[in-house]
């Protein structure tokens, strides 16, 4: 069965300090990747959106993921994060041609708290 | 672009009582429509997923229902709540692989 994985359930780190959060995926067909944020007390937002085309893609508010196909991976980053980055990420992924009327599966989530 | 619109955006009802959360699409025709509950501490799990009018799949076994009596109305529903039915439900709209979210519903079961 079609599964995403994160890996980094909690992540605490100091404004300035460097953020990648793990998504991996099993399946290997074609996929379209996504991550959201949920900030506090807010609704989900698109950061960004990996379809086709360069792998590395970059999204909102600093944020960039690359997709390793390889590595079935779509790890989410930002060189320099800030406290407003507090929030939940997910990791969502639609597996194409697998059956599932484009369905997204959802990775747990993971929670960064960063301190100012 | 379509907009969806979910209410109430929060709810208190007594174990046992029934439930009814209503979500509505605009900006698109024939979209897939889904529901989803976000539990404390835990990611998205999806509820109920439709393809069209009257076409429901249910996800996981429970206590709810949906059903989509017309083509940009989903309802989600119970006809008794159980404790664990508390939770943050979403509901979700996708034409193609873009995905169109709304503000949800927190539902506390007491």
């Amino acid at each position: 069965a079609q599964s995403v994985s994160q890996h980094n359930h909690h992540v605490i780190l100091s404004e300035a300090a460097s953020l990648e959060l793990g998504c991996n995926y099993s399946y290997g067909g074609t996929v379209n990747l996504f991550w959201y944020v949920q900030y506090p007390g807010q609704h989900l937002q698109l950061l960004l959106k990996y379809f086709s085309g360069d792998p590395l893609v970059k999204g909102i508010k600093g944020f960039e993921a690359e997709f390793i196909k390889s590595k079935f991976s779509f790890n989410l980053r930002k060189p320099s994060v800030q406290w407003s980055d507090t929030a939940e990420y997910f990791c969502a992924v639609i597996f194409l041609n697998a059956g599932n009327n484009r369905k997204l599966i959802w990775g747990l989530g993971t929670s960064l708290a960063v301190n100012p | 672009s379509q907009t969806i619109h979910q209410w109430p955006a929060t709810l208190v009802q007594p174990v046992g009582s029934p439930l009814s959360l209503e979500c509505t699409v605009e900006g698109t025709s024939n979209p897939n429509l889904y529901w989803y509950r976000q539990a404390a501490g835990r990611g998205l799990q999806l509820l109920f997923y439709s393809v069209g009018i009257g076409q429901i799949s249910s996800e996981v076994p429970q206590n709810l229902s949906a059903s989509r009596p017309q083509d940009r109305q989903f309802i989600l529903s119970s006809k008794k709540l159980l404790l664990s039915d508390s939770g943050f439900y979403l509901c979700a709209c996708s034409t193609g692989s873009d995905y169109t979210f709304g503000s949800g519903t927190r539902l506390t079961v007491v």
